[in-house]
């Protein structure tokens, strides 16, 4: 049973550059979520996507967008890249809302 | 505003140094509660899910239990690799889950 998978496993960008990140989710799963994770921080929501559309987003400026591919696969979206933008970014999918989910290896991202 | 709070920060535990860590929460109304762990670098592993008052599920050393106001997970005996960071995290009834900041664990042989 494969399980959520992320790519690419790290990326450095420079400021002001874009990056798009991408996840798939676990077999049988509908629902993807993208958190934001600094060091010593426990992840942070940015993002739900189901059916294609963004359900909820947390407390993050529109530099940050999303998408959802009608085979559930998703990609988080960055522009304008900033400094505090540096993180561990994580997708986690489940089947039904607010169901436990599961998460996907991270990737790491490094603005310069 | 909802919120996910988790003591210890740190704790540091001799190998069969038996410990529990905490997540206290203040939500509107609670779905669910889980609880990971997660190594360096890497992303958080399901551990358990507690979704009412009560409720206990145990997992080889680890046990985890939930009140209206907390949740606790028990490590009995722990062993070095068991070392690791557990996330607590919330769902109120929406999309979003709230996670706390973490417990570090560090077990020494």
């Amino acid at each position: 049973d494969a399980g959520v998978t992320q790519s690419p496993t790290h990326l450095i960008k420079t400021r002001g550059q874009q990056v798009t990140l991408r996840c798939s989710p676990k077999s049988g799963h509908d629902t993807v979520s993208w958190y934001q994770q600094a060091l010593g921080q426990g992840p942070q929501f940015i993002f739900q996507y189901y059916e294609e559309e963004e359900r909820q987003r947390g407390n993050f400026p529109d530099r940050f967008s999303g998408h959802q591919f009608p085979n559930y696969s998703s990609e988080l979206n960055v522009n304008a890249l900033l400094l505090g933008d540096s993180a561990l970014y994580l997708c986690a999918s489940s089947s039904l809302r607010g169901d436990t989910q599961y998460f996907g290896p991270g990737t790491r991202l490094t603005v310069l | 505003e909802d919120q996910v709070t988790q003591s210890p920060e740190a704790l540091r535990l001799q190998e069969g140094e038996s410990s529990s860590l905490n997540c206290s929460y203040t939500v509107s109304g609670l779905r669910g509660l889980f609880w990971y762990r997660q190594d360096p670098g890497k992303g958080p592993e399901f551990l358990f899910t507690l979704y009412s008052a009560g409720e206990e599920k145990e997992k080889e050393r680890l046990k985890a239990t939930l009140t209206k106001k907390e949740s606790f997970l028990h490590i009995t005996a722990p062993k070095p690799e068991d070392s690791a960071t557990y996330l607590c995290a919330v769902n109120t009834g929406g999309f979003k889950t709230i996670f706390g900041a973490g417990t570090r664990l560090f077990v020494k042989a």
